[in-house]
């Protein structure tokens, strides 16, 4: 069974850097082929993409964050690290990490994701 | 906005039949399959249709997807009351090297 649970401060002060970890199991990110997104959706918007790890280190950032963004695997524990350097409200949202399978846009299994606040 | 174009909201009665349009161009849907996604109220989004057309495990048959040029479609026969969510679609992106979803379509039953 693959699961995956997103943990991290529910409150972050402007100018801060998130540190996201997604943990998860029933799957290796050794496997060849296995990858793992973060997606976030502010509160009554739409999901919004950033970034992606696969199993050999590739890495991909949406390209309006990618100065900020850092994605980290720790194949060991089996998790897989975001994080999100400069704060704004407007980076207030649910993240999300979800498994993929062999890259491009399918997001077969999701975590239940963690709502980030960014106020002072 | 989004790259990809979805009408924010689309409505049926209970037994209709319902499509969601999701545009794109090229770079995105021209060149790529497309993935579909059911997001419950308060709850996380669930893998819906993969590769254009196809139902992962335990998806029912009443869900299709195609797709035709630079366009993609959703639909919903026999509609339910369990259907009401928000579906996006979504895809890879050359331009921009990423993956990329549509701003979502809210569905009513009435």
């Amino acid at each position: 069974q693959v699961t995956l649970r997103e943990s991290g401060p529910a409150l972050v002060n402007p100018t801060q850097t998130l540190t996201l970890t997604c943990t998860f199991s029933g799957f290796s990110l050794s496997t060849r082929g296995m990858c793992v997104s973060w997606i976030r959706q502010p509160p009554g918007k739409a999901l919004e993409w950033l970034a992606r790890i696969d199993w050999d280190d590739d890495k991909y950032y949406t390209t309006s964050l990618k100065t900020r963004l850092t994605i980290s695997k720790d194949t060991s524990k089996n998790q897989v690290v975001l994080t999100l350097a400069n704060m704004a409200p407007v980076d207030t949202a649910t993240y999300y990490c979800a498994r993929m399978l062999g890259g491009g846009s399918t997001f077969d299994k999701w975590g239940q994701g963690t709502l980030v606040t960014v106020s002072s | 906005q989004s790259v990809l174009t979805q009408p924010p909201s689309a409505s049926g009665t209970p037994g209709q039949r319902v499509t969601i349009s999701c545009s794109g161009s090229s770079s995105n849907i021209g060149d790529y399959t497309v993935n579909w996604y059911q997001q419950l109220p308060g709850t996380a989004p669930k893998f819906l249709i993969y590769s254009n057309n196809q139902r992962p495990s335990g998806v029912p048959d009443r869900f299709s997807g195609s797709r035709s040029g630079t366009s993609a479609s959703l639909a919903i026969s026999g509609l339910q009351s369990d259907d009401e969510a928000d579906y996006y679609c979504a895809t890879w992106d050359d331009s921009l090297n990423g993956v990329v979803f549509g701003g979502g379509t809210k569905l009513t039953v009435l």
